[in-house]
């Protein structure tokens, strides 16, 4: 199996453009998790999924952020309007199901957003 | 609240010397705990996790981790540690009732000196 894959791997935009990161699950996991990582908050949870539906999406910053399925295996997260402090490591997992939080969760290689 | 610790940001160890990085967490229940590894510009790899029984885990490149309900710890440990170590640690608990939500701790850096 390829794993978890997350395209763009590198990103750099400017300030006030729509951003977008793709994350494809590894075939057969039904839950989906999208991290924010940098210096200042090490990883963050934005969102979860669970059979496409967001189950917690708490962590997501501001409405500025959203996150879809649109199908079992690929998800979006969106940022629209960018801003100079959404710059850091954006990571999505995925796991076989969620399971009371004993489920491995599986990590892509992570998209590197740099808003200037 | 649930949270993890990590209380040392960075070490740094010559290579063949034993290691280990510290953990503390807090939460009400029997956790589920485990310690991923991020090497640069990588993504996060899953070393080992606890759920329940024998409380020493074995893991991935001869890591282990020793679970300590009563110190509320789980440091992660390897006997010999190669230069191919160096990379980030984070250690989290994942949280029973947000199904699969994991917390992570700050992450220790480990450098190693030939």
């Amino acid at each position: 199996d390829a794993g978890v894959i997350q395209s763009p791997r590198h990103e750099v935009t400017e300030m006030g453009q729509e951003v977008t990161l793709r994350c494809k699950l590894i075939s057969g996991h039904n839950s989906l998790f999208w991290y924010r990582q940098t210096m200042m908050r090490g990883l963050e949870l934005l969102i979860y999924f669970n059979n496409n539906v967001p189950i917690d999406d708490s962590g997501m910053p501001e409405d500025r952020f959203s996150a879809k399925m649109p199908n079992a295996s690929f998800s979006t997260l969106k940022i629209q309007p960018s801003e100079p402090r959404d710059s850091a490591v954006y990571f999505c997992a995925s796991s076989l199901r969620l399971a009371g939080g004993g489920e491995t969760q599986y990590f892509g290689p992570g998209t590197r957003l740099l808003v200037l | 609240a649930q949270s993890v610790t990590q209380p040392d940001i960075h070490i740094t160890v010559s290579e063949g010397a034993s290691l280990e990085l510290r953990c503390n967490y807090s939460y009400g229940a029997t956790p589920y705990l485990f310690w991923y590894v991020q090497s640069p510009g990588q993504g996060l790899q899953l070393l080992l996790k606890y759920f329940s029984g024998d409380t020493l885990v074995q893991g991935i490149k001869g890591f282990e981790a020793e679970f300590k309900r009563s110190q509320s710890s789980f440091n992660l440990r390897k006997p010999s540690v190669h230069w191919s170590d160096a990379a980030e640690y984070f250690c989290a608990v994942g949280v029973y009732n947000q199904g699969g939500k994991l917390i992570f701790g700050q992450g220790t850096e480990l450098s190693v000196k030939p």
